[in-house]
């Protein structure tokens, strides 16, 4: 069964610093990892996706690599802006269009 | 443009009411569609995905139920809640394959009393 680990479970900033956000999984054979951002009350919102075959993906201030292999993926935010402060969650998908096994998110305070 | 729609926003309901909760997705054909909750300091729990219409898979016993009568429509429903039944519910859709990434509604906030 897989498990998705993320810690730490809170992380609190200045602003203007980098943030690493760490995900494990126990199981490798993933067909893909994804990062979301989710706002309190809110739904969440699709960040970047790494196919099993990448090894890194980027958009903007965001950059998450993947390392199958050891089961970690890090979401890297630069220079952090009150703006990024949410709850980020990462998932992996077993196989094409299956379920996404989440863990249980780092909750992220960036502090002017 | 692909896009996901869940109503309503929030609902306060009884201990042993019906509950019907919709989400539809529009822009694309044939979508992988899934049904999460979120309750209170816990991470996210499927609770049931579909890949097609009238196919739905369960993953944790419980008094919901889901339906899928159109492509693009996927339906909580309960004949009864439960105080237990209190969280945030979650719709998503994926494609099947390829590219699957996924994208959430905006959920729905249950209370139950």
């Amino acid at each position: 069964k897989q498990e998705v680990t993320q810690i730490p479970a809170a992380l609190s900033v200045p602003e203007g610093e980098n943030l690493v956000l760490n995900c494990s999984f126990t199981d490798s054979a993933i067909y893909n990892l994804q990062w979301f951002r989710q706002d309190p009350g809110k739904g969440l919102t699709s960040l970047l996706l790494i196919q099993s075959s990448q090894r890194e993906q980027t958009s903007g201030r965001l950059n998450a690599s993947l390392d199958k292999s050891s089961g970690r993926s890090t979401l890297y935010i630069a220079a952090s802006q009150p703006g990024d402060s949410a709850t980020y969650l990462c998932a992996v998908m077993k196989a094409a269009g299956n379920k996404l096994t989440f863990g249980g998110g780092t909750r992220v305070l960036v502090k002017p | 443009s692909q896009t996901i729609h869940q109503w309503p926003a929030t609902l306060v309901q009884p201990v042993g009411s019906p509950l019907s909760l919709e989400c539809t997705v529009e822009g694309t054909s044939n979508p992988n569609l899934y049904w999460y909750r979120q309750a209170a300091g816990r991470g996210l729990q499927l609770l049931f995905y579909s890949v097609g219409i009238g196919q739905i898979s369960s993953e944790v016993p419980q008094n919901l139920s889901a339906s899928r009568p159109q492509d693009r429509q996927f339906i909580l429903s309960s004949k009864k809640l439960l105080l237990s039944d209190s969280g945030f519910y979650l719709c998503a859709w994926s494609v099947l394959e390829g590219w699957t990434e996924a994208f959430f509604g905006q959920g729905t906030r249950l209370t139950v009393v």
